[in-house]
């Protein structure tokens, strides 16, 4: 089984910056996944990181420790349409298979106060 | 728009009834996921085909079942459907058929959301 932890709740105000940690333990590891989601919407791409290290994308960054099953999500010069749900996912192959899919944390929401 | 689609956006339906929910996937993706999100759930990983053939299996009741048909495009069936059930069902796609190729691949559809009532 898969198990992907990361806060529930976040606040934080505007041009600040905040840290969403994820961690895991799973099998199969084949990369990290960041998605943002606002209430009902879609799921939308924020980063990725298959390797060590920090992934940077102009606001947003993300780190990785597989070693650690550690990641972080940053989020700079945060922006009132920032406040959404974050999801941290974890790609698994089956031994043997060369196809993945994406296990999710529950998400943690973000609230960018004024 | 991201290139999935998926119908309708929104069912309602009682207790005891079946259901369809229909995705097509972004063109030139061979892989459709489905995913169950509840409330008190998070994104629940349901079931995954690749070019036709079953892949993998998540935390799909046996009430559910699925298919993807020669056009790409896939099916999820609910039956018996219970209280329980309501939720926002989603459908990705990636084109991810090489160990490690894909880095960025899964793109969602907007969402099927089912009230079961």
């Amino acid at each position: 089984g898969q198990n992907i932890d990361q806060p529930t709740e976040m606040t934080a105000t505007e041009g600040a910056i905040v840290q969403i940690n994820c961690t895991y333990q799973t099998s199969g590891f084949n990369g990290l996944f960041w998605y943002q989601q606002h209430a009902g919407e879609a799921p939308t791409f924020l980063s990725y990181n298959v390797l060590d290290g920090l992934e940077e994308k102009g606001r947003f960054s993300s780190f990785l420790s597989r070693s650690k099953g550690y990641s972080y999500l940053l989020l700079k010069e945060l922006q009132m349409k920032d406040s959404a749900s974050y999801l941290c996912a974890v790609r698994l192959f089956d031994r043997g298979s060369t196809l993945g899919r994406l296990y999710f944390g529950r998400g943690t929401q973000l609230t960018v106060w004024p | 728009d991201s290139g999935v689609t998926q119908t309708p956006k929104h069912l309602i339906t009682a207790t005891g009834q079946r259901v369809t929910l229909r995705c097509s996937p972004r063109s030139g993706d061979l892989s459709v996921y489905w995913y169950q999100q509840s409330l008190d759930q998070g994104l629940q990983f349901l079931i995954q085909y690749y070019n036709g053939e079953e892949r993998a299996k998540g935390n799909i009741l046996e009430r559910f079942s699925a298919q993807q048909f020669p056009d790409l495009h896939s099916e999820l069936n609910l039956s018996s459907l219970e209280l329980g059930d309501s939720a926002l069902y989603f459908c990705a796609s990636s084109v991810t058929n090489l160990r490690g190729g894909d880095g960025y691949g899964y793109t969602f559809g907007s969402g099927t959301r089912l009230t079961v009532v």
